[in-house]
């Protein structure tokens, strides 16, 4: 297993497009996270989903933002008419099912600018 | 959400240099994991633990549930070491700010 993927690992966009990531967790793990990071700040929780069921949402995602895992492997997370504020770091990261232990594995992340 | 507050923010080492970062949580949680984040803004899992002590190699943690901190020790540090230091709590794994430790050789 080669870990946790995500596609594209830079991109960078016009103020108002839209842009989509995609996120290849572990296979077998059944949540899987979105997180975004900005410089000097610790990674922010945005959503996680359990399989295909997205079970929590942060506040912080507006409705510009939504977040999908079909059939409970890839996740995409899609951002509509981004704006400047919208460029940081967009993290997935996954874990087993968590009856025991849950330990994240983080992919290395995109990395958008919005110009 | 849960608050987590980490600290030092910074902290500069000496080659070899013992060190101890905190964190802390503003409710009981049952979840906490430790990471590191390498210069290439990779994050690396160092532990999971919501509760107790563990270690590997050179470091170890230690997490007291019940005063809703733990602590994470670095000992015989190396300039490989150097990056940010995160732990996150909470079933969602809200992180705090980091520690940004630089070891020098």
């Amino acid at each position: 297993d080669t870990g946790v993927s995500q596609d594209p690992r830079h991109k960078i966009t016009k103020r108002g497009q839209n842009v989509t990531f995609r996120c290849d967790p572990i296979s077998e793990h059944n949540r899987l996270y979105w997180y975004r990071q900005t410089l000097g700040q610790g990674p922010e929780f945005l959503t996680y989903f359990q399989n295909e069921a997205q079970l929590e949402k942060s506040r912080l995602l507006s409705d510009r933002f939504s977040a999908e895992r079909p059939k409970g492997s890839f996740s995409t997370l899609e951002i509509q008419r981004t704006e400047q504020g919208d460029s940081a770091m967009y993290l997935c990261a996954s874990s087993p099912k968590p009856f025991t232990q849950e330990t994240q594995y983080f992919g290395p992340g995109t990395r958008l600018l919005v110009l | 959400g849960i608050q987590v507050e980490q600290s030092p923010p910074d902290l500069i080492l000496q080659e070899g240099a013992n060190s101890t970062l905190r964190c802390n949580f503003s409710d009981s949680v049952n979840n906490l994991q430790w990471f590191h984040q390498n210069p290439w803004g990779q994050l690396i899992n160092l532990f999971y633990i919501p509760s107790g002590t563990k270690q590997n190699g050179r470091l170890s943690a230690t997490t007291v549930a019940t005063e809703r901190y733990s602590l994470l020790y670095i000992s015989s540090s190396q300039t490989t070491d150097s990056g940010v230091y995160f732990c996150a709590a909470g079933n969602q794994f809200y992180f705090g700010t980091g520690t940004s430790l630089t070891v020098i050789p």
